[in-house]
This record gives structure tokens, sequence and C-alpha cells, in this order.
């Protein structure tokens, strides 16, 4: 079985500029989600979709993260425009369950630096 | 908001002993989740216990739940140098199933 995918795997930008994320869950998982982990800390929710609706964005940053699941399949997430603190490696992850707090299986991250 | 807070921070054995790492956490839960993170393989789950269990086995892999106490222990027997790694533990608080993580604890395997 394919595990999460996710791209790009490292990116470098300067502050102020916009980036994108992608992230192509186990096939059939309902349910996907973006977490930011800034070094030295756990993972924190962003946001979780459940198939392509938005199940909980209530840590996400509106005013410059957006993110997307068309088709209940893959996602994006974009920052714009970035901020220093932006600087983490931002992980997806998908689960087969429904209702949350399930077994969650991670993608390798994308580690993000702003300049 | 952190739910889960790890104990210690960070820990350094040799190869071959018992390492045991500690989670307390503030509310209710559904259960209560261990993971692994390494540079190489990323963040893997390793076990999951629901709040109706007491103790739990894989592999080397020993856990234990004391609601009461809120808090929950990952014992990893006979050590291996693989086992280097940040572990962290995630709970579903009983209301909203959104995992909330600690901050993990760094455990190092000296051979």
């Amino acid at each position: 079985e394919a595990g999460v995918a996710q791209s790009p795997r490292y990116k470098i930008i300067e502050k102020r500029q916009s980036v994108a994320f992608w992230c192509n869950p186990i096939s059939g998982h309902a349910t996907l989600y973006w977490y930011q982990q800034i070094l030295g800390q756990g993972p924190k929710l962003l946001i979780q979709f459940q198939n392509n609706g938005v199940v909980d964005d209530s840590q996400l940053p509106k005013d410059r993260f957006s993110a997307e699941r068309l088709k209940g399949v893959d996602s994006t997430l974009k920052i714009q425009p970035a901020k220093l603190e932006d600087s983490a490696v931002y992980l997806c992850a998908s689960s087969n369950g429904l209702a949350g707090g399930e077994t969650q299986y991670f993608g390798p991250g994308t580690r993000l630096l702003v300049l | 908001s952190q739910q889960g807070e790890e104990d210690p921070q960070a820990l350094s054995i040799q190869e071959g002993e018992n390492a045991t790492m500690n989670c307390s956490y503030k509310t209710s839960i559904n259960n209560l989740q261990w993971y692994r993170q390494n540079s190489g393989r990323g963040l893997v789950h390793l076990i999951l216990i629901r709040s109706n269990e007491r103790e739990k086995h894989s592999g080397r892999l020993r856990v234990t739940l004391d609601t009461s106490k809120k808090s929950s222990s990952l014992l990893i027997t006979a050590s291996r140098a693989a086992d280097t790694a940040s572990y962290f533990c995630a709970t579903d608080a009983d209301s909203n199933y959104q995992l909330i993580w600690g901050a993990g604890t760094k455990l190092i395997i000296k051979p």
C-alpha cells in the first residue's frame, strides 16, 4: 500500500512570498490533516478535512493560510504572504476513520524555511 | 493547545537497556496514541490504547494507561540504536476527537 505523498520535500522562500504544498493521502482514506511542526515541538493541527469538507480549521491563520481538498482526494496548503515564523515542517496525514482520533498515517513532510 | 506532556524531555541510555517515557494529559479522552519520529522514517504510529484499556503490548513496546491519574507510559524493552527518535503521545479529547500532541521525549540510544 502506498503511503502519504507530499511535495516538495524542501522549500526556501523569502518573507512575503507565497508557497504551496501538495499532499496525496492513502487511497480510500476519508480524512486528511495538515499539521505544522515547529522545531522542538509536537505537531499542531492546522486543518482537518473529511472527504472534501472542512471538519476543523480553528487553528488555521486564515489571513494568510488556505487549504483545499478538491474531489475529496489530493489537498493543497498555501501560505500567502509568508512570515519568518512560518518556518516549520508541514505534515500531511490521512486516516480511515471518519470520527477523528484514529490512527493517522503521515507523509514525509515539507520543510519550509522563510528568510 | 497542548494536551499531552511527555516526561522526560530527553533520555539517553545504553543499548540493551529499557527506556520508559511518560505522558500526562488534562481532559478525559477517548484514546491515547504513541508515535515515533526520526529523520529517516518521519512520524510513525506505534500503538493506540483506548480509554477502557489499561495495558497494551506490541513487540518490544508496552503501553499503560491510568485514566484516574490522566497519565500513560511507554516502555521500550531491550533498546536498539534504531530506537533513537523522538516519541510523542497524542490524545483525542472526549469532546471533539481532535488529536492533541505533546512536545515529545527525545530518546538517544548509545551503542
